[in-house]
């Protein structure tokens, strides 16, 4: 089955300082990759997605990158601020469960103003 | 907003008993996916419904079930619970926009 691993598990940032998480995927079949971000005591809330047939997509100062062939995918964020700071998850679609993902651990991010 | 509401908010049981825990998604929306999310860990799916139907599980063992009804509400059970049960409990469902919208969750404690 499909197995997704992130990189690194902490990153701490000055504020105005860009971040970026890293995740690769197992399953070559996977065809959607969304980023979630989740604060302390809420559910994860997604903030950009990206699907197979797009190497990068950018909202404001989040961006996402694809790389099929490696079966890597990654998140940047540009100009941190402390609202930034969360739990970021990255998630790869499940061949046959269509509209659902295996998720990455997650990194948590802290910018230190 | 994602128009995704759960409850209860919070519950504490005790091992061996059952729980259900319910959510409700904005009309139109005919899939609902259930996930499990220990501390510190990602979401792991668990069941996903559409039109009333499971049509697609995870892996998760069958004292893990579900409902979803008309109304676009839905129910997930868990019986003979366990330790290891003790998770916060998300509800998503899919928006016309595209993208998987999940609710604020349920947290539950097994003693």
């Amino acid at each position: 089955g499909e197995n997704v691993e992130q990189h690194p598990s902490t990153l701490s940032v000055q504020e105005g300082d860009s971040a970026v998480i890293k995740c690769t995927y197992s399953d070559s079949a996977s065809n959607y990759f969304p980023w979630y971000k989740q604060e302390l005591g809420k559910g994860p809330q997604l903030i950009i997605d990206i699907r197979s047939n797009v190497g990068e997509k950018k909202d404001q100062r989040i961006a996402v990158t694809l790389n099929k062939t490696a079966k890597h995918f990654s998140l940047h964020i540009t100009e941190t601020q402390p609202e930034d700071s969360a739990v970021y998850f990255c998630a790869a679609s499940i061949y046959n469960y269509g509209q659902n993902f295996v998720f990455g651990p997650g990194t948590r991010l802290s910018v230190l103003p | 907003e994602t128009g995704v509401t759960q409850s209860p908010t919070h519950l504490i049981k005790t091992r061996g008993q059952q729980v259900t825990l319910r959510c409700s998604s904005q009309s139109g929306h005919n899939t609902v996916s259930w996930y499990q999310q220990a501390l510190g860990q990602g979401p792991q799916f668990i069941f996903q419904y559409y039109r009333e139907e499971e049509n697609g599980r995870g892996n998760f063992p069958p004292r893990f079930s579900g409902l979803q009804f008309p109304n676009y509400s839905s129910e997930l059970n868990v019986n003979a619970l366990e330790l290891d049960d003790s998770a916060l409990y998300l509800c998503a469902s899919w928006t016309s926009g595209g993208g998987l919208f999940f609710g604020e969750g349920s947290r539950l404690t097994v003693l």
